[in-house]
């Protein structure tokens, strides 16, 4: 079974400037997750996605960050226009259902903003 | 909010000598994740606690599950170099709409000495 694949695995950009991620969960798993890891923490949810739905944007920051997941398949993140702050390591996860199954995490995006 | 700590935060400790983690929360939950993460690597799901009084092993680790206490344990026994990592524990935070949110505790670097 394939895992959680992400890209591009690394970015550096300049504040200001604009960047995207890509996810794309394991097949048939409904329920995709965007976190962010910044150094030395632990991953903070920033949206949630069953299928093609936002269940939970609380804890993104909307008027820098979006994301949309089409088809309820893979999913971008984005985020533009960058802050310093937001150099952390972006991770996708996504579960199958829930019935107590863990999370699959993909391998995350480090993105580093100069 | 749902809060979930861990200590020790960093955890330096000589090969062959046995220790825990512990991984307390702040609001009901009967299910709790332990991952481990190497250093620029994703999250790595290791024992899944469905229920109260849950114990899992798995080689030189055992995570044991107190729902009542809110306290999910990670036991160390005779640690070897390849442990070096970071664990973080994970509850599970129902909605009410059918979803469920993942909070991560802070994680605890853990350093095996030869």
């Amino acid at each position: 079974e394939a895992g959680v694949a992400q890209s591009p695995r690394y970015k550096i950009i300049e504040k200001r400037q604009s960047v995207a991620f890509w996810c794309n969960p394991i097949s048939g798993h409904a329920t995709l997750y965007w976190y962010q890891q910044i150094l030395g923490q632990g991953p903070k949810l920033l949206i949630q996605f069953q299928n093609n739905g936002v269940v939970d944007d609380s804890q993104l920051p909307k008027d820098r960050f979006s994301a949309e997941r089409l088809k309820g398949v893979d999913s971008t993140l984005k985020i533009q226009p960058a802050k310093l702050e937001d150099s952390a390591v972006y991770l996708c996860a996504s579960i199958v259902e829930r019935d107590g199954d863990e999370q699959f995490f993909g391998p995350g995006t480090r993105l580093t903003v100069l | 909010e749902l809060k979930v700590e861990q200590n020790p935060l960093f955890l330096s400790m000589q090969e062959g000598k046995n220790y825990t983690i512990y991984c307390n929360y702040s609001t009901t939950s009967d299910r709790l994740y332990w991952y481990r993460q190497d250093p620029g690597k994703s999250l790595e799901s290791l024992f899944v606690l469905l229920s109260n009084g849950a114990v899992k092993q798995e080689g030189r680790l055992m995570a044991s599950l107190d729902t009542k206490a809110r306290l999910s344990t990670l036991h160390i026994t005779a640690a070897v170099h390849d442990l070096s990592a970071t664990y973080f524990c994970a509850v599970d935070m129902f909605r009410g709409s059918g979803t469920y949110k993942y909070i991560f505790g802070t994680g605890t670097r853990l350093k095996v000495l030869a």
